[in-house]
């Protein structure tokens, strides 16, 4: 999608292993966000940032941690890879000032075996 | 009771019928914004809106601030428009969205 890819777009990992998934944007925008979606839940906010090093939780962060060492890459990572969190994973990225929406990424599809 | 709620949560059509989405919340808002899904695909933001209504071709979407409500309305609806409609809310400072389940539209030709 314009402005926003995230990496990589599919991917199987056993239960136990990192894994690492990455949002880059070049709109250079300060929020940027990281979602799970999943059958019954809807989409939920894992993590967000609003700045370079500047990060907080969301609703399920456990688990899960963030990193954003410059503007246009949000990493998330799995320290350790669950069944559970077997989801699609979307990144997203807003604006300041509000009069604009959000833009998503294409998504993650993440499968823990 | 969730924060936001969207009704129907499954919907069928004919297509060139007139398809009304709805969407309230409980919580105080910044802005609503409405997003599309394709089956297997990415997410779409619609649109995003604080007040008053917004039309974009055949989708129009209308908020009540006081009655803490939105619609969504297609009109001449077309099989293209099957998706799922998510409605979703930010807060106050807007750096959050709170999503509804989403509206599963399927439109027949």
């Amino acid at each position: 999608d314009a402005g926003i890819t995230q990496s990589p777009r599919h991917k199987v990992t056993e239960t136990g292993t990192p894994v690492t998934l990455r949002c880059h944007q070049t709109e250079n925008h300060r929020y940027m966000y990281w979602y799970r979606q999943d059958p019954g839940h809807g989409l939920r906010l894992i993590h967000y940032s609003y700045g370079v090093k500047d990060t907080d939780k969301g609703e399920v962060s456990d688990g899960y941690s963030v990193s954003r060492s410059k503007t246009e890459d949000f990493l998330l990572t799995l320290e350790s890879a669950t069944s559970s969190q077997t989801s699609v994973y979307f990144c997203a990225i807003r604006p300041t000032g509000g009069i604009y929406g959000y833009t998503f990424g294409s998504g993650t599809r993440l499968t823990v075996v | 009771k969730n924060e936001v709620e969207q009704s129907p949560q499954n919907l069928t059509a004919q297509e060139g019928e007139f398809i009304t989405i709805n969407c309230s919340y409980s919580v105080g808002i910044s802005a609503l914004h409405w997003l599309q899904q394709h089956p297997g695909g990415g997410i779409v933001s619609l649109f995003m809106l604080s007040s008053g209504k917004k039309k974009h071709g055949r989708l129009i979407a209308t908020i009540n601030i006081q009655e803490k409500h939105s619609s969504l309305h297609i009109t001449a609806s077309h099989p293209r428009d099957s998706a799922v409609y998510i409605c979703a809310v930010g807060g106050e400072y807007g750096n959050k969205l709170v999503f509804g389940a989403g509206t599963i539209l399927r439109v027949k030709s």
